[in-house]
């Protein structure tokens, strides 16, 4: 069965370090993928897409790898802030998306 | 940007009441929106695909008598909780697609979720 694994439920930091986060997938052929910001009682808000033949991508403070070899994508905050503080979700599908169960960052002053 | 508009984003009532769910595309058009329910802590899971002018899809296991799909206008779909029970408490968040964007590849688009509480 087609599986999205964020390996840490919960990531706390201090300000200023990097934030990395996993997304590993298993029996799926995804031509890209996405990952959403979501805070408590809000919906998913979308941060990045990434093809397969993209290696990285970056956006502001953000950046995205994917490896279709390893089956995984790693999704970096750099400088963090306390704002950063959300569950992070890693989306695969092209018509229908499928969530990880994310990965919740917390961010130390 | 494109915005999609949830409404309610709280409910509380008694069980056997049904509930209905308001999403709205405010800025753009979707012949197809999502419904989603997310649990405390989970994932978010797919529960149907709204499509204007014919009948919904559901994902396997959801129920399509107890959650009643209606997409009548290309900015509107309406998600109805009937008889609900307090184990359909849950977190219920839509989504579209800016589909004037064009490929499928869009992101989607979601709105800020309804929390329902059965009694």
């Amino acid at each position: 069965s087609q599986k999205i694994e964020q390996n840490s439920e919960a990531l706390n930091i201090q300000e200023g370090k990097t934030a990395t986060l996993t997304c590993n997938y298993t029996n799926y052929s995804p031509a890209y993928l996405q990952w959403y910001r979501q805070d408590p009682g809000r919906g998913p808000v979308f941060l990045l897409l990434i093809r397969e033949n993209e290696k990285e991508k970056r956006k502001e403070r953000l950046k995205v790898t994917f490896d279709t070899t390893l089956k995984q994508s790693l999704f970096h905050i750099t400088a963090s802030q306390p704002a950063d503080s959300a569950t992070y979700l890693c989306a695969l599908g092209d018509y229908k998306l499928s969530f990880g169960a994310g990965t919740t960052v917390t961010v130390r002053a | 940007g494109a915005v999609v508009s949830q409404h309610p984003s709280w409910v509380i009532c008694k069980s056997g009441t049904s509930v209905k769910i308001e999403c709205r595309s405010l800025d753009f058009q979707a012949t197809t929106m999502f419904w989603y329910r997310q649990f405390p802590k989970q994932s978010l899971m797919l529960m149907a695909t709204s499509n204007e002018g014919s009948k919904a899809t559901y994902e396997q296991g959801v129920e399509k008598d107890k959650f009643l799909i209606n997409h009548a206008s290309l900015t509107l779909s309406t998600l109805t909780v009937t008889s609900a029970h307090p184990e359909d408490s849950s977190f219920y968040i839509c989504s579209a697609r800016d589909e004037q964007q064009g490929a499928s590849n869009q992101p989607q688009h979601f709105g800020d979720g309804t929390r329902l509480s059965i009694l």
